[in-house]
């Protein structure tokens, strides 16, 4: 079975700083896509970033971008120039891809995100 | 604009009574998802559905109850079973599409027992 692991429960960044997200996952799958989604304290749950497993680049949108490291199961993510509109949950997501498969997300528990002005 | 509705936002359950949580999407999804969120704990499937009339048990499907009889609505029903259902839930939805894998998420139903 899928895993996947937040280990840092609460963060806290100043404005304008640049913090970087852990995640780490555990699959015996080679095709797969790996996520991050934020909840904001309205709790929409809005997708922030995607990387596709057989993909070597790093996925980027914007201010946020990853750290893919497949080898080790590393996935990151790194949030440059944060934004008081940052301060959300950050979830880590995992969904295995096979012909039929449900495509269900594996979520790990969260990063709570705080940035101070 | 299409989404994906859920309703109540806030819904109150008194001991033993069974109640029943609304989702309803207009993207034309094939597949639908209810997921549990609890502090802590992340999110968690309950059930999902691929097609219509079809439906699966997710991870922690005892005490819930699922119906898919149109394409557009899912209802969860959370049953006097569940021993302990104050929780956010949250519904999904996705396209059956080979390359398209994103989500679409509802804005949730807080549930708490009375």
């Amino acid at each position: 079975a899928q895993t996947v692991t937040q280990s840092q429960p609460e963060m806290s960044v100043q404005e304008a700083e640049t913090v970087t997200l852990s995640c780490t996952y555990d699959t015996s799958e080679n095709n797969y896509y790996l996520f991050w989604y934020k909840q904001p304290p309205s709790r929409q749950m809005i997708l922030v970033i995607r990387q596709e497993a057989y993909k070597q680049q790093n996925a980027t949108e914007n201010r946020f971008s990853v750290n893919f490291q497949k080898a080790a199961k590393s996935f990151s993510l790194k949030i440059s120039d944060s934004q008081l509109g940052d301060t959300a949950m950050y979830f880590c997501a995992f969904m295995k891809v096979l012909r039929g498969a449900t495509n269900k997300l594996i979520f790990g528990t969260g990063t709570l995100l705080a940035v101070q002005p | 604009d299409g989404g994906i509705t859920q309703s109540p936002k806030y819904l109150f359950r008194k001991e033993g009574q069974n109640v029943t949580l609304s989702c309803e999407q207009n993207l034309n999804h094939d597949a639908m998802y209810w997921y549990r969120q609890d502090p802590g704990q992340g999110l968690r499937l309950i059930y999902y559905s691929q097609i219509v009339n079809d439906f699966q048990k997710g991870d922690i499907a005892e005490g819930y109850s699922v119906s898919r009889e149109k394409k557009e609505s899912f209802p969860l029903t959370v049953t006097s079973a569940q021993k302990n259902p104050t929780a956010f839930y949250l519904c999904a939805s996705r396209t059956g599409g080979k390359t398209n894998y994103g989500y679409t998420f509802g804005s949730g139903t807080r549930l708490t027992v009375v």
